[in-house]
């Protein structure tokens, strides 16, 4: 059964500062993986999706990775501001899960000082 | 604006009262979802549907029911047989296949009195 894990669960970085966000699943065998930002009591924004035979995918300051031989996909937000703050869920399509469903991890909640 | 509509945005239940969660797409997606977030334990799937007049139980749904009569519409039914039904809960749809990304509603706030 695939499992996703995201380290930390929250982090805090003064504001200009580069965030670096993990996310790693067990089972390489994924359709895609996608990256949500939720902000409190709200829904989740989607950020960026990957397919499986892509290595990577930018959108103005945020980057994700991904490395499917590993198991792993970092989000990177350069630059980061006080309106970054949120938490960061990542979630995969596993191949062998019917319906695409998808398996998110448990999100890492990200705080930007000023 | 294409999108995913959720209401009501707060609901409050009584106990031993069946409240009906309304989700309506206009984006044509072919596949809809219900999970449910609850503090600390991430998104759990309750409800997926495919296809019109068809859906699938997902990892907890047990005491909630779901209709797909449109391919808009994905109602969902907190029975009173769901003991602890206190979370938010999210609809979110996408288009068949791997290669399409998933989009989210607003989100209803479940509580009961």
């Amino acid at each position: 059964k695939q499992e996703v894990t995201q380290i930390p669960a929250a982090l805090s970085v003064p504001e200009g500062e580069n965030l670096v966000l993990n996310c790693s699943f067990t089972d390489s065998a994924i359709y895609n993986l996608q990256w949500f930002r939720q902000d409190p009591g709200k829904g989740l924004t989607s950020l960026l999706l990957i397919q499986s035979s892509q290595r990577e995918q930018t959108s103005g300051r945020l980057n994700a990775s991904l490395d499917k031989s590993s198991g792993r996909s970092t989000l990177y937000i350069a630059a980061s501001q006080p309106g970054d703050s949120a938490t960061y869920l990542c979630a995969v399509v596993p191949s062998q899960a019917a319906g695409n469903k998808l398996t998110f991890g448990g999100g890492t909640r990200v705080l930007v000082k000023p | 604006d294409g999108g995913i509509t959720q209401s009501p945005k707060y609901l409050f239940r009584k106990e031993g009262q069946n409240v009906t969660l309304s989700c309506e797409q206009n984006l044509n997606h072919d596949a809809m979802y219900w999970y449910r977030q609850d503090p600390g334990q991430g998104l759990r799937l309750i409800y997926y549907s495919q296809i019109v007049n068809d859906f699938q139980k997902g990892d907890i749904a047990e005491g909630y029911s779901v209709s797909r009569e449109k391919k808009e519409s994905f109602p969902l039914t907190v029975t009173s047989a769901q003991k602890n039904p206190t979370a938010f809960y999210l609809c979110a749809s996408t288009l068949q296949g791997p290669n399409y990304g998933y989009t989210f509603g607003s989100g209803t706030r479940l509580t009961v009195v």
